[in-house]
Order: C-alpha cells, then sequence, then structure tokens
C-alpha cells in the first residue's frame, strides 16, 4: 500500500502568479483534505474532497480552488499569490468519509517572493 | 471560532526523562488526536481517544480525553533522541474538518 504522495516537493512563486499543488491519495482512500500549515503553526483546513465534490470548506478565499480526480489524484489551485501563501500545503487521504484516521503527505512548501 | 491551545510550546529536556503536555479548548469535542510531526514531513498520528475520561496508551506514550470534553493530556515516557519534533493535538468539528492545536516543541538532549 503506498502513501501519500505530493508534488512538487518544494515552489517558488512570484506575486499575483497562479499555482497548482498535486497530491496522489492513498490507495482505495476516496477522501482527500488540504491543509495550509503557516511557519511556526499548526495545519489550517482549507477543504475538503469526496468523490469529486468539493465537502466542507474552511476559511480560504476563493482563489484557492481544488479538484480531485475518478483515481482520486487531486489538485490545489492558488491564484493570484500573496506573500502570506507562503507556506507549507499538506494533502490527507482517508478511507471512509468523516473517519479521523488521515494520512498526511509531507507536503509542498510553497514560497511567494 | 473553535482554537486548541497547547501547553508548553517548547520543551528542552534530557534523554530518559518524562514528558507532560496538554491542549485546552473553550468548546467541547467528541473526539481528540495527537500527531506528531518531524521537520519536513506531514503529521503522523499517535493516538486517537473517543470518550470523555478514556486513557490510551501506544508504547512510550499515554494519552487522555478530558472528563469535561474541552481537554486532553500526552505523557512520554523515558525519552529518547527519536522523540524529537512538534507535538499537536487535533480535533474534529463539522464531522469532516480536523482543527489543529498551536503545538508543542520537543528538543532532547542525549
Amino acid at each position: 500500500e503506498t502513501g501519500v504522495t505530493q508534488s512538487p516537493t518544494h515552489l517558488i512563486k512570484t506575486r499575483g502568479q497562479q499555482v497548482t499543488l498535486r497530491c496522489s491519495s492513498q490507495s482505495g482512500h476516496n477522501t482527500v483534505s488540504w491543509y495550509q500549515q503557516a511557519l511556526g503553526q499548526g495545519p489550517q483546513f482549507i477543504f475538503q474532497y469526496y468523490r469529486e465534490e468539493e465537502n466542507g470548506r474552511g476559511n480560504f478565499p476563493p482563489r484557492f480552488s481544488g479538484l480531485q480526480f475518478p483515481n482520486y489524484s487531486s489538485e490545489l489551485n492558488v491564484n493570484a499569490l500573496e506573500l502570506d501563501d507562503s507556506a507549507l500545503y499538506l494533502c490527507a487521504s482517508s478511507l471512509v468519509l468523516g473517519n479521523y484516521g488521515y494520512t498526511f503527505g509531507s507536503g509542498t512548501r510553497l514560497t511567494v517572493v | 471560532g473553535q482554537q486548541l491551545n497547547q501547553s508548553p510550546q517548547s520543551m528542552f529536556i534530557q534523554e530518559g526523562e518524562d514528558v507532560s503536555m496538554n491542549c485546552t479548548s473553550s468548546s467541547i469535542f467528541n473526539t481528540w488526536l495527537w500527531y506528531k510531526q518531524d521537520p519536513g514531513e506531514g503529521p503522523v498520528l499517535l493516538i486517537a481517544l473517543y470518550k470523555a475520561g478514556e486513557l490510551t496508551s501506544n508504547g512510550r506514550l499515554t494519552a487522555q480525553f478530558g472528563i469535561t470534553r474541552k481537554d486532553s493530556f500526552l505523557n512520554i515516557s523515558a525519552s529518547i533522541p527519536s522523540d524529537v519534533g512538534i507535538y499537536f493535538c487535533a480535533s474534529l468539528y463539522a464531522t469532516n474538518k480536523l482543527i489543529f492545536g498551536t503545538g508543542t516543541l520537543l528538543a532532547v538532549q542525549p
């Protein structure tokens, strides 16, 4: 059984640009959640996808959007990047909706300059 | 909104010492989770608690679900260097959203 893999591991973007981060869920997991972790803080919930539909969203603006594909891989897209978007972005998958057993990836470190 | 406050913020201990940390909230939760995060990695689940008063162990780790359902405690016995990392408490709200605490940084000196 493979774990959760994220790509790229590191990324540098310029303010105003757009970015796409990718996540491959653990085999068989149909639920994926994305989290933003600023330096020195705990992860903050961005949104969750279940069976390709958004299933809950945290306090993030619409320029944060996502997609989940039939093979349960997913993307996080951020438009009009701001300096404060610099953070570690974590993807977590779980086998069952509402199950606490999230498996986290190692994250993508995004730096906006 | 919901917020989980962890203390202490950081701990610097000698190998072999026992460690205690806690997590408090003004809100009631039905689940308490404890995660460890190593540098450059995502959080890894250590212990999950589901019932007020529950005490659960995982090797040298022991966690308790507070009786008021507003707090939880994590103890690590006989610490070793690989215990170094950031420990987060977390809970579920709205069935599918994990809320994380502020974290406790643990440093263990050999």
